[in-house]
């Protein structure tokens, strides 16, 4: 069974520049997050997707953050435009509804902002 | 609200002696306990879960947590350190049968295994 996907795995950018990370959950997942990992620190939840519905994006800073999960599979998240304390790991997870508690991460887009 | 508290941001063991990563929580609710691995450059992988089962919970790689509701721990043990467990640990905590499907996570703690 392919494990959830995230790319790129890694990028730079110049501040002020837009960046857009892409996940693709494990097949038959309906619940997708996206989590940011601070440098030493646990991942904190950014957004929550029921299929293509956002359920919980209390956490997502929506001045500069968008993100969305059109037919409700992969998902974008997206930084416009992107400061210099937004570089850190984003990952993106998914669970389904067997399993509801347990979520499966993914490796990770690792961002750094110059 | 929930929280996590993982005491020992660094731990270091010798290869072959126990391991202890402390793990406390706080819920207003029976929650769920996960402990989740993360090596360098990589994801969480998930170790072990309590889910109001057994209080003692088995893992993968040889590692078990025991949930202690009268101290609000949920330690994650393994009896002998191999290099390989070199590796930052997560515990975290979700709202169990009244979850919102998100997780709390601890700040980590990065075990070290000295040959």
């Amino acid at each position: 069974e392919a494990g959830v996907v995230q790319s790129p795995r890694y990028k730079i950018i110049e501040k002020k520049q837009p960046v857009a990370f892409w996940c693709n959950p494990i097949s038959g997942h309906n619940t997708l997050y996206w989590y940011l990992q601070n440098l030493g620190q646990g991942p904190e939840l950014l957004i929550r997707y029921e299929n293509e519905e956002a359920v919980d994006d209390s956490q997502l800073p929506k001045d500069r953050f968008s993100a969305e999960r059109l037919k409700g599979v992969d998902s974008t998240l997206k930084i416009q435009p992107a400061e210099l304390g937004d570089s850190a790991v984003y990952l993106c997870a998914s669970s389904d509804r067997s399993s509801y508690n347990e979520q499966f991460f993914g490796p990770g887009t690792r961002l750094t902002v110059l | 609200a929930q929280s996590v508290t993982q005491l020992g941001s660094h731990v270091s063991v010798s290869e072959g002696a126990l391991v202890l990563l402390r793990c406390n929580y706080s819920s207003s609710v029976p929650p769920y306990l996960f402990w989740y691995v993360q090596y360098p450059n990589q994801g969480l992988q998930l170790l072990l879960k309590y889910t109001s089962a057994a209080t003692l919970v088995k893992g993968i790689n040889g590692f078990e947590a025991e949930f202690k509701k009268s101290e609000t721990s949920f330690h994650l043990t393994k009896p002998s350190a191999h290099m390989s467990d070199a590796a930052e640990y997560f515990c975290a905590v979700s709202g169990g049968s009244s979850n919102t499907g998100k997780l709390i996570f601890g700040q980590g703690t990065t075990l070290q295994v000295k040959p």
